[in-house]
C-alpha cells in the first residue's frame, strides 16, 4: 500500500513571499505519479502541478515548483510570490501506473497574510 | 470542455429523503470516481466506474447507490441516510482507470447536510 505524509497541518505566509510545503510517501514501484491539488473555500479541487517519476527534471507551473527527490521519495512545493488568491488547503496525492488508486496526503492549510 | 460539473450544489435532505447527485464530464473520460469528503480531511473513495462498469466499492453501506447511464454521466442516488453522512460528495474523472498521467479532474462538489 502506498502511504502520503504532510506533516504540516497549517502554514502561513506573507503576501509577495516564499513558502514549501513538504509532502513524503512510501512506495515500492518505480513508475508513478506525484501531484499537487489546491482546495480553496470554493471547494473545487484543482490540480497544481505534476510530476512524473521517470522525469527528474522538476516540474514547474508559473509561481508553483516542486522538488522530487526520487531517492528519499520526497516532493515538495513551493509557491513563490504568495498571492492572496493561493489561500487554500493543499493536498499532495500519489498515483501508481497501472493503478485506480490516487491515494491523498492528510493536507497543508496554507493562510497568505496581506 | 476541461470540466467536471456536479448539481446540485448544495443539498439538505431529511433521514427518509431520496435524492439524487449528478456528475458529467464531456473530456471523454472512460473512468468516473465519487469521493466522500468530511472538512479539513482528505477525500476518500467511495466507487470507480471504469467504461460504464461498477469497478470498485469500497464498502460502501448500501443507502449510497451509483450509476452510470452513459459515458458522460454518473449519478449517486441517497436514501435513508444519516446525519453523519453529511459531507462535501466529489464527483472526478480520469482517463483511464490506470492510465492516468494527467491526473483526476474533479468537479466542485455537492455539500450534503442530512437532517
Amino acid at each position: 500500500a502506498q502511504t502520503v505524509t504532510q506533516s504540516q497541518p497549517e502554514m502561513s505566509v506573507q503576501e509577495a513571499e516564499t513558502v514549501t510545503l513538504s509532502c513524503t510517501y512510501d512506495t515500492s514501484e518505480n513508475n508513478y505519479y506525484l501531484f499537487w491539488y489546491k482546495q480553496p473555500p470554493s471547494r473545487q479541487m484543482i490540480l497544481v502541478i505534476r510530476q512524473e517519476a521517470y522525469k527528474q527534471q522538476n516540474a514547474t507551473e508559473n509561481r508553483f515548483s516542486v522538488n522530487f527527490q526520487k531517492a528519499a521519495k520526497s516532493f515538495s512545493l513551493k509557491i513563490s510570490d504568495s498571492q492572496l488568491g493561493d489561500t487554500a488547503m493543499y493536498f499532495c496525492a500519489f498515483n501508481c501506473s497501472n493503478d485506480y488508486k490516487l491515494s491523498f496526503g492528510a493536507g497543508t492549510t496554507v493562510t497568505v497574510r496581506a | 470542455d476541461t470540466e467536471v460539473t456536479q448539481t446540485p450544489k448544495h443539498l439538505v435532505m431529511g433521514m427518509t429523503n431520496k435524492k439524487s447527485l449528478k456528475c458529467e464530464q464531456h473530456m471523454g473520460h472512460r473512468a468516473m470516481y465519487w469521493y466522500k469528503q468530511k472538512a479539513k480531511k482528505p477525500p476518500e473513495l467511495m466507487f470507480v466506474y471504469s467504461y460504464e462498469k461498477l469497478s470498485i466499492n469500497e464498502s460502501v453501506p448500501s443507502r449510497f447507490s451509483p450509476e452510470c447511464p452513459n459515458s458522460s454521466l454518473l449519478n449517486l442516488h441517497l436514501h435513508a441516510l444519516q446525519p453523519e453522512d453529511s459531507a462535501l460528495y466529489l464527483c472526478a474523472s480520469s482517463q483511464d482507470l490506470t492510465y492516468q498521467p494527467k491526473g483526476y479532474t474533479f468537479g466542485s462538489g455537492t455539500r450534503l447536510t442530512v437532517v
